[in-house]
């Protein structure tokens, strides 16, 4: 069974950093490429990072590019978001998602997400 | 960005309904990289249709989708009670990535 499990979230001031992870089983991880999509609750799907199978191709949404990094461990399994210069705009709950086939952009296994709160 | 506009914000129909949701997209989409997800309360969306029309493994085969360039379609050929939740289409034609605001099917 797929299982994407994230951790890292919190409350963070404005400005302030927090690392998000992402550990997967169930699948061969260093097949796939990954995501992170944030949604605010009660809200939409918004996509924020992509890593291909070996972090070779990276790609960011314009609200994150410069502040947030995308990298993955695949002897770990694990996949991680390095967010830097927060800002309160930036809170949500993080899932992490698994490509459905290789080199697809849809998602076929998500994570139950992780929240972070950007608040003074 | 290719913008994805749904429509109808909500739509209201009681279970042994058909359910027609609608995905237009800003800029035509090539290759079909085109998604539809099902998202419940509380709990993480779950793809239902990937490629436009190729439903993905385990989905009932009540939903379908269509569609290619600019206008897309998920149907629901008769509602059960579990298919009332939040619909998104996603596009991954182009980067970045996009999805809609989301379709609401609640309960006539």
């Amino acid at each position: 069974e797929v299982q994407l499990v994230e951790s890292g979230g919190g409350v963070v001031r404005p400005g302030g950093s927090l690392r998000l992870s992402c550990a997967a089983s169930g699948f061969t991880f260093d097949d796939y490429g990954m995501s992170w999509v944030r949604q605010v609750p009660g809200k939409g799907l918004e996509w924020v990072s992509n890593i291909d199978w070996n972090g070779g191709s990276t790609g960011y949404a314009d609200s994150v590019k410069g502040r947030f990094t995308i990298s993955r461990d695949n002897v770990k399994k694990t996949l991680y978001l390095q967010m830097n210069s927060l800002r309160v705009e930036d809170t949500a709950l993080y899932y992490c998602a698994k490509d459905y086939y290789y080199g697809s952009g849809a998602y076929g296994a998500w994570g139950q997400g992780t929240l972070i709160i950007v608040s003074s | 960005e290719i913008v994805l506009t749904q429509s109808p914000g909500t739509l209201s129909l009681s279970p042994g309904e058909r359910a027609t949701l609608s995905c237009r997209a800003s800029q035509s989409i090539t290759a079909n990289y085109f998604a539809w997800y099902q998202q419940k309360p509380g709990q993480a969306p779950r793809l239902l249709i990937y490629g436009a029309s190729s439903r993905a493994v385990g989905i009932p085969d009540r939903f379908s989708g269509s569609g290619s360039g600019t206008d897309f379609t998920l149907i629901i050929s008769r509602l059960e009670p579990e298919d009332f939740a939040v619909y998104y289409c996603q596009q991954y034609s182009s980067s970045p990535w996009t999805f809609g605001h989301g379709t609401k099917v609640e309960i006539k």
